[in-house]
Parts: structure tokens; C-alpha cells; sequence
């Protein structure tokens, strides 16, 4: 079964823990991509990467790691230095430029 | 820096009537410009990409360099195309990345 997939989909976790969120994909695709998805504030983009071994930070990286040592694995570690880590994570991956963008099922991540 | 704006958090119209969905881009190159749908319970999904030309389930978007706009259209609203609808941005060169806008909430009337 071809796609991407972010596990767990539910993660609850105490304040000042870090945590890793899980994206892999199985479609060969260059691009990976991590994005915060909250009420009424759309998709922010947390980090991305074009390329094996190689990263960018988005829109709002404070508080997040990255990295992309295999193609088809890009997880995320969200940090204690995150101030408001509770959130829905959305993982997609794409072949690059210009290209349509798949997304996992995300992850809910609940911070307490 | 690029930026995509989309006005209207939530837009309702009844079944059979004309839908547009509006975006506006901000980006000093130049833009692809896409249109994302979440259906409830659903992954995001491509709806349709300027570059395509191409009407998916009725809809339509044409980019407009001088106004900077993408805005999706669709002459008759149906039911099921009650959904979250992103408008998303494609820039970067070598660094390619993917922005989104806030998304609009389509509800269909019946």
C-alpha cells in the first residue's frame, strides 16, 4: 500500500518532554514537508527538505528539529523550547517543483 | 517573501448556485499556485494547479498575474463540495517550498 503515514495519530505527552512525530513515505519522493495545522490559522510551515541530508527551516521552525537521513523518513521533534506545542502535525511528501503534494492522516499531539 | 491570502474564513451558498472562492498571492517570482481540498474526515488533496488548466469536479481557477489572484470558481454548487478549500503557493527555486493561505469552510445549503 503506496503513501505516506505519520504514527501515532494521537500522542499526549508532559510539558517540557520532547517528543518525535513520525513520517514516512514509500512513493520515492524527493520533498518532504511538516506543517502545524490550527483553527483558523491554516497550514504553517514548519521545516522542509528537498533532498536527503539536507533541511530548510519554514515559517515558524522555533521549537522544532528535523532530520532527513533517509528519503523516505523526515521526523519531527518538537522541543520544550515550543511554547504552544499542542496541535494537528500534517506530514506531505512530493517529487519537487511544481508537483502535486500527498499528506498522512496527521498526528494530534496534546501537550498537558 | 511570498504570502497567500485567502479573505473569507467561511463562505455558504445554496445547492445550484455559483461558488467563488477567493485567493490572492503575494510572490516576487514566479508563482504555481494550487488549490487543496480537505473533505471531513478526508486527507488534504490536490484539487486542481494553475500550470494544468484543467476543470476537476467543476471547478475552475485561473491565474491572474496582475491581480495576483487564483481565485476557484464553479458555476453549481453541489452538496457534496462542502469542504475545507487551501490555496496554496509553490516557490523557491532550488529550495522549493509549498505555502498555504488559511483556508476557506464551503458549506452547501441543500
Amino acid at each position: 500500500d503506496g503513501g505516506i503515514t505519520q504514527s501515532p495519530k494521537y500522542l499526549f505527552r508532559k510539558e517540557g518532554q520532547n517528543v518525535t512525530l513520525s513520517c514516512e513515505q514509500n512513493l520515492n519522493h524527493d520533498a518532504m514537508y511538516w506543517y502545524r495545522q490550527d483553527p483558523g490559522q491554516g497550514l504553517r510551515l514548519i521545516y522542509y527538505s528537498q533532498i536527503v541530508n539536507d533541511f530548510q527551516k519554514g515559517d515558524i521552525a522555533e521549537g522544532y528539529s528535523v532530520s532527513r537521513e533517509k528519503k523516505e523518513s523526515f521526523p519531527l521533534t518538537v522541543t520544550s523550547a515550543q511554547k504552544n506545542p499542542t496541535a494537528f502535525y500534517l506530514c506531505a511528501s512530493s517529487w519537487g517543483t511544481g508537483s502535486e503534494a500527498f499528506f498522512g492522516q496527521g498526528t494530534r499531539l496534546t501537550v498537558v | 517573501a511570498q504570502r497567500v491570502t485567502q479573505p473569507e474564513k467561511l463562505l455558504s451558498v445554496f445547492k445550484g448556485a455559483p461558488v467563488e472562492l477567493k485567493c490572492n498571492y503575494s510572490y516576487s517570482g514566479s508563482p504555481e499556485l494550487f488549490w487543496y481540498v480537505q473533505y471531513s474526515r478526508q486527507r488534504l488533496q490536490l484539487l486542481l494547479r494553475h500550470i494544468s488548466r484543467e476543470s476537476i469536479k467543476g471547478f475552475t481557477a485561473d491565474l491572474n498575474k496582475g491581480e495576483t489572484s487564483f481565485h476557484l470558481k464553479k458555476p453549481f454548487a453541489q452538496e457534496e463540495d462542502s469542504a475545507m478549500y487551501y490555496c496554496a503557493l509553490g516557490s523557491g527555486g532550488s529550495n522549493y517550498k509549498l505555502t498555504f493561505g488559511k483556508g476557506t469552510l464551503l458549506t452547501v445549503n441543500p
